[in-house]
């Protein structure tokens, strides 16, 4: 299990609920990344973490989205009152140091909201 | 946002073929990383460049990071079926955390 993971694959949600998308990076990973990805469009940046904390939020939409790390590790990206253009594809990706750049996606987590 | 320039949007060659992409921006970046994505699947990393001027390959891929550092392309030879795909550019800006991506080019290869 070397690769980065999302959980779940696919979500549905009706207009105005909460949703939770998680991910698990790669072990020793110490940078975590969440992007969003529309159809048609390469992969958004919404948030980066430097172990536990968020290092850079600005990425994220509004004030509906929040992300967390509480243990530098499995992070959880939360949304709240869900809006039907908030379907997308939500990424999520490591790295071993933010330095070099080179980020590994997970497969990410299809979001639709009815 | 800040945007890259990937061109061209959609490709349709032979089998065998070379395949040859390219990314612009009007920034600066201090890495360029070549994507590749297949439908339901997460980008997966295919080259990543550091320096101006640095060409790197991986197997039948080749990618160059420009001298001005605000281009990079990346060459495919020899197509084969499997290279279907959409492949993304990204650059990191200095003193970003985040990627920036195009919006990638859809590679087709007819048999």
């Amino acid at each position: 299990g070397a690769g980065v993971s999302q959980t779940p694959s696919n979500k549905v949600t009706e207009k105005g609920k909460y949703v939770e998308l998680r991910c698990d990076p790669i072990s020793g990973h110490t940078a975590l990344y969440w992007y969003r990805q529309s159809l048609g469009q390469g992969p958004e940046f919404l948030i980066y973490f430097q172990g536990t904390g968020a290092a850079d939020d600005s990425g994220l939409p509004n004030d509906r989205f929040f992300a967390v790390r509480p243990e530098g590790s499995v992070s959880t990206l939360k949304i709240q009152r869900t809006e039907r253009g908030d379907s997308a594809v939500y990424l999520c990706a490591s790295s071993l140091t933010p330095v070099m750049g080179e980020q590994y996606f997970g497969p990410g987590t299809r979001l639709t909201v009815t | 946002g800040q945007q890259l320039n990937q061109s061209p949007q959609s490709m349709f060659i032979q089998e065998g073929e070379d395949v040859s992409m390219n990314c612009t921006s009007s920034s600066i970046f201090n890495t360029w990383l070549w994507y590749k994505q297949d439908p339901g699947e997460g980008p997966v990393l295919l080259i990543a460049l550091y320096k101006a001027g640095e060409l790197t390959s991986n197997g039948r891929l080749t990618a160059q990071f420009g001298i001005t550092r605000k281009d990079s392309f990346l060459n495919i030879s020899a197509s084969i079926p499997s290279d279907v795909g959409i492949y993304f550019c990204a650059g990191q800006l200095v003193g970003a955390d985040g990627l920036t991506f195009g919006k990638g080019t859809h590679l087709i290869i007819q048999p």
